[in-house]
């Protein structure tokens, strides 16, 4: 059984347009979590939720807008997509919102914008 | 400002032998220190959680330290073997909910 989960694993857009990327988790856990990993490999926290409440919002364009529908779900979505939005894009969850709780991390998700 | 730093990018080691990673955070002392390994494509991996008032935690052929003293996190693989080559991740966090990375180090075993 997948754990965390995300889709697509892939996907190629063109400037300006809006794409979604979709995660979910069959763990049970509270917290969910948005990362980006750019070309450097440097792992970034974008957003968080705890029980479908925001947490976490670092400074993101706002052209990113996380969405938790229910717990085992947090979907990301991005408007006017820019070049510089080309990164890998990681889902993850944890028990709890401390600093004690290891992360599960999905597959990631290769977004190339051209 | 507040900083994590991974002591090299690479690490090559042969087969057989212990590799050893650097980890060290600059200003606040975290209670808890996550160590991570990513392979390739693929999403980031749990392998230990240490606290600040343990000294060492192992997990089979892994150890790691943490000293708040020096503000450093030692990662040991013992008996190193070709499977082990993979990105190590050191994570803590600055007094908030969120987990900050390291650069990474990027371990490679020789057979």
């Amino acid at each position: 059984d997948t754990a965390v989960s995300q889709t697509p694993k892939y996907l190629v857009t063109q400037m300006g347009n809006d794409k979604s990327i979709k995660c979910e988790q069959n763990l049970g856990h509270d917290t969910m979590y948005w990362y980006k990993q750019d070309s450097k490999k440097f792992l970034k926290i974008m957003f968080s939720y705890n029980n479908k409440e925001l947490i976490i919002n670092e400074t993101v364009p706002n052209r990113f807008s996380p969405k938790s529908p229910d717990k085992a779900h947090l979907n990301l979505h991005i408007n006017s997509l820019e070049l510089g939005d080309s990164a890998v894009y990681f889902c993850a969850s944890s028990q709890g919102s401390g600093a004690g709780y290891e992360q599960y991390f999905g597959p990631g998700t290769r977004l190339t914008v051209t | 400002s507040q900083k994590i730093e991974q002591n090299s990018e690479a690490l090559n080691i042969q087969e057989g032998k212990t590799a050893t990673l650097t980890c060290n955070y600059t200003n606040y002392s975290p209670a808890y220190l996550q160590w991570y390994r990513q392979d390739p494509g693929r999403g980031p991996v749990f392998l230990l959680l240490i606290r600040e008032n343990e000294k060492e935690k192992r997990k089979e052929r892994l150890k790691v330290t943490f000293d708040t003293t020096l503000k450093q996190s030692l990662f040991h693989i013992t008996a190193s073997q070709p499977a082990d080559s993979a990105t190590y991740l050191c994570a803590l966090t600055f007094g908030d909910y969120k987990l900050s990375f390291g650069a990474g180090t990027t371990v490679t075993v020789r057979a």
